[in-house]
This record gives C-alpha cells, structure tokens and sequence, in this order.
C-alpha cells in the first residue's frame, strides 16, 4: 500500500519539550497538507506546500511551529515548548496539483502533553 | 467568512434505519465538496467529490447530492460497519485547495 504515511502514530511528552513528526505522502503528489483535529472537531488547516516551496500558513500556526519539505519529497512539522493547548491529532494528507483533486490522508499523529 | 455546518452532530440508528446527514456551507466560488469518512484513531477516508449543483454520487449504501446551498449524505439501511464519523469540507478559491471541514457527524448504527 503507498498511502500516506505518518510517524510516529502517538507521541506522549511533558510540556516545554520540543517534538518532531513527519509525513510521507503519496510518491507522485506534489502538494502535502498539514491540519490539526480536536477531539469532537472537523480537521483544521495549518500549513500547505507546493513540491518545497511552502504557500500558506494558517494564524493558528505559532511560531513556535514550523514546517519543512525538503527536496519536496516527505515533510516534518516541528512544534517547539509544547503547551497543553497543542494536544490534539496532527494529520498529513497530500493531492496531486489540479482542480478539485481529492486529499489523501495519513492516520495522523496523535500528540499528549503531560 | 467560509463556513461549513454539519448536522446533526450524532446519529443513532438501528441497522436498516434509513437517514441522512446535512452539511451546509457558505463559500465564494464553490469548486467542489466532499465527503470523507472518519473511524476512530485514523484519518479521513475519501468517500466523494460533488462538482456541482444536482450532482450525485454512489457507494454501496451510500448517495451524496449537492444543492446551491447543501449536500446530503443518505444512507440505505445502514449496517453496524457504516459507524463512523462522516465530514464534509470544501477547498477554499484561490488558496491552494485547502479544506474547511464541518465539524463532522459522528453516525453509530446498532445491531
């Protein structure tokens, strides 16, 4: 199967630690998309990228997150002091460029902040 | 503001139970809806993608229509393997197809 894959599916931490997820998208997919859900709550958008140019940023994306996509090929998202407020289930999903196409997602990386 | 409204927000049934699911939305320049299913600890499943007005789709028990202003999930005698949470969303114009979701209807079919 060459879905969208996520690493790690669960990441348990104490707040103020910094923590690192990563996505692998569907091989020939050039645009990756990173949400956050809540529990009870519809994906929100965070970030988008085009190959390894990175197009748009939500206002919920703190500077205390960032994002990368190297060589346009897998991407990271990297949260720095985590607070409580960032426990949530991080999901990737990615879609080849094109009106309308569908966005495949990965089983997410559900984040706990002690 | 781009909105997207889900309802209701949890739906019993028992098995064979036919029903529907709501998902409104308000956009500039509608491009598309679709609906994903979601089951606990994984992601979204992609179930349709609805292009425009009067359109619909089928899957197994499963029919999505699109109006102007809303789009239906119908479900035909549902069974207990068809519990999930079922979202909309619509890409946004002109901002690289990011999705608005609704907030989702969480659907648990009994035996």
């Amino acid at each position: 199967d060459t879905g969208v894959s996520q690493d790690p599916r669960h990441k348990i931490t104490k707040r103020g630690q910094n923590v690192t997820f990563r996505c692998d998208p569907i091989s020939e997919h050039n645009r990756l998309y990173w949400y956050r859900q809540t529990l009870g709550q519809g994906p929100e958008f965070l970030t988008y990228f085009q190959n390894e140019a990175q197009l748009e940023k939500s206002r919920l994306l703190s500077d205390r997150f960032s994002a990368e996509r190297p060589k346009g090929s897998f991407s990271t998202l990297e949260i720095q002091r985590t607070e409580q407020g960032d426990s949530a289930m991080y999901l990737c999903a990615s879609t080849l460029e094109g009106s309308n196409q569908p966005q495949h997602f990965g089983d997410g990386t559900r984040l706990s902040i002690l | 503001e781009d909105q997207v409204t889900q309802s209701p927000e949890a739906l019993r049934l028992q098995e064979g139970e036919s029903s529907s699911l709501n998902c409104s939305y308000t956009v500039s320049g509608l491009r598309g809806l679709f609906w994903y299913r979601q089951d606990p600890g994984k992601g979204p499943e992609f179930l349709f993608t609805l292009y425009s007005a009067g359109e619909e789709k089928e899957k197994e028990r499963l029919k999505a229509t699109l109006t102007k202003k809303e789009s239906f999930l119908h479900i035909t005698a549902p069974k207990p393997e068809d519990s999930a949470t079922y979202l909309c969303a619509v890409p946004i114009y002109n901002q690289g197809g990011k999705l608005i979701f609704g907030q989702g209807t969480e659907l648990s079919v009994k035996p």
